[in-house]
């Protein structure tokens, strides 16, 4: 089956631009979450929705990082006025409860590149 | 709060040989744990988790990780490495009284199996 999708793969944008990434999660996953991994490191946890509630947006930087999953579905995270500091890889993730068990699965991730 | 080491920037082992990826962790409470593995330019693919039971878990493309209580270890292993295995791996926690979205991961180690 289908797994987790993300677009675009790449996106280039000046400094100053908003940006809005896309995250189709397995069909019928409850839960997804936002990751930023700069390059060499870790994914850093982000956001989590539970069906369309955003329950934790904890690692969310900074009031210019907005995220929505308005249907329970399809996520979109928004930055706006992109800084240097905001070029990483965004990883989305899927799972299929809220159970702290499920595994997490992984789309390919957006490269952001703010220049 | 919730950690995990993974010592070792780089691994190199030579084809056929036994493999020993390492991971520390500290959370609260029992933890589940999970080992993931990523290739350049894609998402982080689930290799396996431990969440209770036996302590040695076995997972996808012949690896397996032995989870040790005492030394607060999650160490990834295969008896046999592949020039094929050579990638990032990442070990993650998180712990059973945290909250759904809490999964740390580690800094990650670059595993190179020479022919």
């Amino acid at each position: 089956g289908a797994g987790v999708s993300q677009s675009p793969r790449y996106k280039v944008a000046k400094r100053g631009q908003d940006v809005a990434l896309r995250c189709d999660p397995i069909s019928g996953h409850v839960s997804l979450f936002w990751y930023q991994q700069a390059l060499g490191q870790g994914p850093e946890f982000l956001t989590y929705f539970q069906n369309e509630a955003q329950l934790d947006k904890s690692g969310l930087p900074s009031d210019r990082f907005f995220a929505e999953r308005p249907e329970g579905s399809v996520s979109t995270l928004k930055i706006q006025r992109t800084q240097q500091e905001d070029s990483a890889v965004y990883l989305c993730a899927s799972s299929l409860s809220a159970a702290s068990t499920d595994t997490q699965y992984f789309g390919p991730g957006t490269r952001l590149t703010v220049l | 709060a919730q950690s995990v080491a993974q010592p070792e920037d780089q691994v190199n082992v030579a084809e056929g040989n036994p493999l020993t990826v390492k991971c520390t962790y500290s959370v609260s409470g029992n933890p589940y744990l999970f080992w993931y593995v990523q290739y350049p330019n894609r998402g982080l693919q689930f290799l396996l988790k431990y969440i209770t039971g036996d302590n040695l878990v076995k997972g996808s493309y012949g690896f397996e990780a032995e989870f040790n209580k005492s030394q607060t270890s999650f160490h990834l292993k295969k008896p046999s490495a592949l020039v094929s295995d050579s990638a990032l791996y990442f070990c993650a926690v998180r712990g059973a009284y945290s909250s759904a979205s809490k999964i740390i991961f580690g800094s990650g180690t670059r595993l190179s199996i020479r022919p």
